[in-house]
């Protein structure tokens, strides 16, 4: 079946840096990708999304770039903040129909000043 | 507009009681999921409902249901709790739950087992 592979946490950074976080993918057809956020005490929010190959999704500093050759939809931000400090989640979704979405198990960002 | 909306916040049960989980979505969406979140496992698939209809499910047991209501509310019901039931618990609703529509989660029901 289809799964999402994340980059294990934690990941601490220092305010200004910049961030990385790998997420790879298995899936029969053609999905469609996203990056949700979870900050402390809440439920998820997207963040960004992507629903072809070369598509590139942005929102708030962030951007991922959907790469079918890699099967990778890597999470980058030039210069954290301090409120980036969160659970950034990785998913899929089937191309067509609707099909629930695919989560990755999640990675802890802390932003330190 | 106003978001999703769960509740209770919080909720602690003992084993073999049965626990009801409230969420309205946000006005206009027509799909709810739920999903149960532990630290091990991460964001697991629970079921989807649209117009009533119960429309994917993921793979629990039957002690796990759900139903939703005319007006889009769902409720999820959780019998016999066992202590590895103890997790958050999110809904997220969507204007029609198609592949590419976004989730728009609630803060979760934190259920707590003993």
């Amino acid at each position: 079946g289809d799964s999402v592979t994340q980059m294990e946490g934690p990941v601490t950074l220092s305010e200004e840096a910049f961030l990385t976080i790998n997420c790879t993918y298995t899936a029969t057809g053609y999905p469609s990708l996203f990056w949700y956020v979870q900050y402390p005490g809440e439920g998820l929010q997207l963040l960004l999304k992507a629903t072809k190959a070369d598509d590139k999704g942005s929102n708030k500093g962030f951007e991922a770039t959907y790469r079918k050759e890699t099967t990778s939809f890597h999470l980058e931000k030039g210069s954290v903040q301090v409120s980036d400090s969160a659970v950034y989640f990785c998913a899929l979704s089937e191309g067509s129909g609707n099909t629930p979405l695919v989560f990755g198990k999640g990675t802890r960002l802390s932003v330190i000043a | 507009k106003a978001g999703v909306t769960q509740t209770p916040r919080y909720l602690i049960k003992t084993r073999g009681q049965q626990v009801t989980l409230s969420c309205s979505p946000i006005s206009g969406h027509r799909s709810v999921s739920w999903y149960q979140q532990t630290p091990g496992q991460g964001l697991q698939f629970l079921f989807e409902y649209f117009s009533e209809t119960q429309r994917n499910k993921g793979n629990f047991p039957g002690r796990f249901s759900g139903r939703q209501f005319s007006n889009s509310r769902s409720e999820m019901n959780v019998s016999t709790l066992e202590l590895g039931d103890s997790a958050l618990y999110l809904c997220a609703s969507s204007i029609d739950g198609v592949y590419n529509s976004p989730l728009h989660f609630g803060n979760g029901t934190r259920l707590t087992v003993t």
